[in-house]
């Protein structure tokens, strides 16, 4: 079974702050990792995903992450927050070789503030 | 855009009644998932379907069940709603049924009063 932490269902930043967002997975075979982004009332976006390979991933909008296997997680970090990232990010896991089921976790709200 | 669109945006019910929400899926996608996103929650699996087939189902009652059709497109039934059914109901698509990119619909709000 597979499932997703996100710590801190809320996080404010500066603009031009770093922004970091925090996930750790648990799967008992290896993992695709995904965020997402939900601007409100609409579905959900892909902003980057970790399959195989590199485990640096760069996504849209600046948003990047990493995948640290010996720490279980998959940290989003943008290193200048904008107005417009203000949303909400959720990351989620799937197990290779499983289907297209995504396990997602609760969500963190980003606020970016002046 | 990703091509993926539901309808109703939003819906109002009574509970005990009957829901059809309906997904166009993206231009070539075979596979269509379901989910469920409780408010101040992430999306839970409800189903998939690939090829008008049933091939994965997470933690819902029988009385949550779906169809696709030849085009690929597809409804979600939920039967005698209750309270707790009130949620964002969001359809992904994608090409294949392992391994692939979903890419989702804006959703349709359903209220249950």
């Amino acid at each position: 079974a597979q499932s997703v932490t996100q710590l801190g269902s809320h996080v404010s930043v500066s603009e031009g702050a770093l922004v970091l967002l925090r996930c750790n997975y648990s799967s008992s075979v290896p993992p695709y990792l995904f965020w997402y982004v939900q601007y409100p009332n609409q579905g959900l976006q892909l902003l980057l995903k970790y399959t195989t390979g590199a485990t640096l991933v760069k996504g849209i909008n600046g948003f990047e992450a990493e995948f640290k296997k010996s720490e279980t997680s998959f940290h989003l970090t943008k290193p200048s927050a904008h107005m417009s990232d203000a949303a909400e990010y959720f990351c989620a896991v799937k197990a290779t070789g499983g289907g297209n089921k995504l396990t997602f976790g609760t969500g963190t709200q980003l606020k970016v503030e002046l | 855009e990703t091509g993926v669109t539901q309808s109703p945006t939003h819906l109002i019910k009574t509970r005990g009644q009957q829901v059809t929400l309906r997904c166009s899926s993206q231009s070539g996608h075979n596979t269509v998932s379901w989910y469920q996103q409780a408010l101040g929650q992430g999306p839970q699996f409800i189903f998939q379907y690939y090829r008008e087939e049933e091939n994965g189902r997470g933690n819902f009652p029988p009385r949550f069940s779906g169809l696709q059709f030849p085009n690929y497109s597809s409804e979600l039934n939920v039967n005698a709603l209750e309270l707790d059914d009130s949620a964002l109901y969001l359809c992904a698509s994608s090409e294949g049924q392992i391994n692939t990119e979903a890419f989702f619909g804006q959703g349709t709000r359903l209220t249950v009063v």
